[in-house]
């Protein structure tokens, strides 16, 4: 069945980077974009941003563009999220999911399904 | 502050109905499909439904979605205990270039 397996929990200085990853299988990896989403804690849902599936174009939060990065790389399935000079209100849990983002004749269709288990992001000095 | 409005709770009694609004505006509900997202305490979000009724294997048709203009919805009949969660809207917005979510709603089946 589809799975994206994400990295366990960091726990990271102010100032410093993460690094959160989602290995996906059960789907040809290259046919689907990846969207990650945070979560603060007691919070709702935040968009942090997504990656292409066929070409690795961006977009990214504009609360979040210049920190944050991503990647995909094909050859072992898995999606990368870099978050540069963490703040303290960067802690969340961290999730990855799979999506189809296509703009068709009804408008923009954006789904994802399934999500990762999450990841924790915990920064703290 | 979230893009798109939701009421913070809803609740029913077993057996009722209960209906969640979400709001937005021409850039993303009225022009873009809305879906909908259910998160158990402790667990990650699923796609739930989508406002074309669109539904993942597994979800029951106790669910149904909808859109009027720039509002969309999410009805839940014949509530159950296990419906107990935070339910999310979510759309893709023209102008931000970005997926937006709504700010939740935790259903509480009384």
């Amino acid at each position: 069945q589809v799975q994206l397996l994400q990295s366990p929990a960091e726990v990271q200085m102010p100032g410093t980077s993460v690094i959160v990853s989602c290995a996906a299988s059960g789907y040809k990896f290259t046919n689907y974009g990846i969207t990650w989403v945070r979560q603060a804690p007691g919070q709702g849902l935040e968009w942090v941003g997504w990656i292409s599936a066929s070409n690795g174009n961006t977009k990214y939060s504009r609360r979040l563009q210049g920190r944050v990065t991503m990647t995909k790389d094909p050859s072992t399935n898995t999606a990368h999220l870099e978050l540069r000079r963490l703040r303290p209100d960067d802690t969340a849990v961290y999730y990855c999911a799979r999506t189809e983002l296509v703009r068709g004749r009804r408008g923009v269709d954006n789904w994802s399904d399934p999500w990762g288990q999450g990841t924790l992001v915990l920064v703290s000095s | 502050q979230s893009v798109l409005s939701q009421p913070p709770s809803a609740s029913g009694t077993t057996g009722q109905s209960v209906t969640i609004s979400c709001s937005g505006s021409s850039s993303n509900i009225g022009r873009n499909t809305v879906y909908w997202y259910r998160q158990f305490s402790g667990t990650a979000p699923k796609l739930l439904i989508d406002t074309y009724n669109q539904r993942p294997l597994g979800v029951p048709d106790r669910f149904s979605g909808s859109k009027s203009g720039t509002s969309a919805s999410l009805a839940i009949s014949d509530l159950l205990s296990e419906d107990e969660a935070d339910y999310y809207c979510a759309a893709w917005d023209d102008s931000l270039d970005a997926t937006v979510f709504g700010s939740g709603t935790k259903v509480t089946v009384l």
